[in-house]
């Protein structure tokens, strides 16, 4: 089965930062990967996918991950973090099973900014 | 372009009282549905899914369940809610047959039980 897990449930930098959120995989199949944002009360918002293309990932809102297949890994980052960067961020990964996609997500990590 | 809507924002029930969430897709044809429940401090555990009209699939046994009446409609029902049901529903498309894709989530509501 494929999972993912997120080291830390929180996380606090300082305005203007690095931002690492972890994200580590099980995958017994190429995994394809995400990484999605939620603001408090709405949806979740797509940050970034990895698909196999390319291992470093760009995203939106000058977010970016690398896919390291040798650690398993999909670390999260960030240069600088502004304040509008804080909310809780998932991890999943995504494959086709019976039919239909499936997509497991990581319990999240919520990410503090300090001015 | 696809666009996912969900109603209605925030609900307020008394326990026993029947539910009804809504959930439409615009902008694609035969995609598969999604329904999952976020309860606080938890992740996202989901519910049921739907490859195609009146096929739901159910992942935990529950007091809900859910219909797929048209493509693109996917609907969360109980008739009778508990206190445990209280949460944030989340609905998702995907495209169909293309695990690459990543799911798309409406804005979500939030369910309290009184």
């Amino acid at each position: 089965a494929q999972s993912v897990t997120q080291l830390g449930s929180h996380v606090s930098v300082s305005e203007g930062a690095l931002v690492l959120l972890r994200c580590n995989y099980s995958s017994s199949v190429p995994p394809y990967l995400f990484w999605y944002v939620q603001y408090p009360n709405q949806g979740l918002q797509l940050l970034l996918k990895y698909t196999s293309a390319a291992t470093l990932v760009k995203g939106i809102n000058g977010f970016e991950a690398e896919f390291k297949k040798s650690e398993t890994s999909f670390h999260l980052t960030k240069p600088s973090a502004h304040m509008s960067d804080a909310a809780e961020y998932f991890c999943a990964v995504s494959y086709y099973s019976g039919g239909y996609q499936k997509v497991t997500f990581g319990t999240g990590t919520k990410l503090q900014v300090i001015p | 372009s696809q666009t996912i809507h969900q109603w209605p924002a925030t609900l307020v029930q008394p326990v026993g009282s029947p539910l009804s969430l809504e959930c439409t897709v615009e902008g694609t044809s035969n995609p598969n549905l999604y329904w999952y429940r976020q309860a606080a401090g938890r992740g996202l555990q989901l519910l049921f899914y739907s490859v195609g009209i009146g096929q739901i699939s159910s992942e935990v046994p529950q007091n809900l369940s859910a219909s797929r009446p048209q493509d693109r409609q996917f609907i969360l029902s109980s008739k009778k809610l508990l206190l445990s049901d209280s949460g944030f529903y989340l609905c998702a498309w995907s495209p169909n047959r293309d695990s690459n894709q990543p799911q798309h989530f409406g804005d979500g509501t939030r369910l309290s039980i009184l």
